[in-house]
């Protein structure tokens, strides 16, 4: 009964290593988030795609960028990590219904290190 | 800037003691008001979406309240598997904002 799938729960990288995140979705929804989540300051929204090939900046883009090829899947990269990149990742999908709520389904989490 | 913030960090509750979480947020256009709750190592989970102050909701024993600026999640008689933290967040267009959440530990 998974929804949303992200590919790896725990990584650890080195510094200046490019670092790839993955998210599937099989409920065909439009839209796909990336959030990090650390203590104390709650979900804060990396990227956010409505549609294939189509990208929005969330609150904090800097040093990130997404991919999103098939609706299913959407990548989040991180082109040279960094210490402070440590962090849970999540990834989210939604339909936007009738009310015009964004109601989310979350994967897992993937917790990445970066030494 | 939307601003949402909960109160207490955490919570310490008894078998069976009924207590309140609480959301209090700033946001212009409000498009709705959501509680998930999210379990250790796991991702969040969908509880309610609020739309307009009166408008309450609930599951099993919890009730969620939404009034102008904040909303309350009342945990009625809780039980040790009520253990987690609960998320408030707001809409406003496409975007949701997060508050930190609170973590409520129930003993049995």
């Amino acid at each position: 009964d998974v929804k949303v799938t992200q590919s790896s729960r725990y990584l650890v990288k080195r510094t200046g290593e490019k670092v790839f995140l993955e998210c599937v979705q099989d409920m065909d929804h439009e839209n796909m988030f990336w959030y990090r989540q650390d203590p104390g300051l709650g979900l804060r929204l990396i990227y956010f795609s409505y549609d294939v090939k189509m990208k929005e900046k969330g609150d904090i883009p800097e040093g990130y960028s997404v991919s999103r090829e098939k609706k299913e899947r959407f990548s989040l990269i991180l082109e040279s990590a960094s210490t402070n990149q440590t962090s849970m990742y999540l990834c989210a999908s939604s339909l936007m219904g009738h009310s015009g709520a964004n109601v989310l389904t979350f994967g897992a989490g993937s917790r990445l290190t970066v030494l | 800037e939307d601003q949402v913030t909960q109160s207490p960090e955490a919570l310490r509750l008894q078998e069976g003691e009924s207590s309140s979480l609480n959301c209090s947020y700033t946001v212009s256009g409000l498009r709705g008001l959501f509680w998930y709750r999210q379990d250790p190592g796991k991702g969040p989970e969908f509880l309610f979406t609020l739309y307009s102050a009166g408008e309450e909701k609930e599951k099993e024993r919890l009730k969620a309240t939404l009034t102008k600026k904040e909303s309350f999640l009342h945990i009625t008689a809780p039980k040790p598997e009520d253990s987690a933290t609960y998320l408030c967040a707001v809409q406003r267009d496409y975007k949701l904002s997060f508050g930190a959440g609170t973590t409520v530990t129930v003993r049995a």
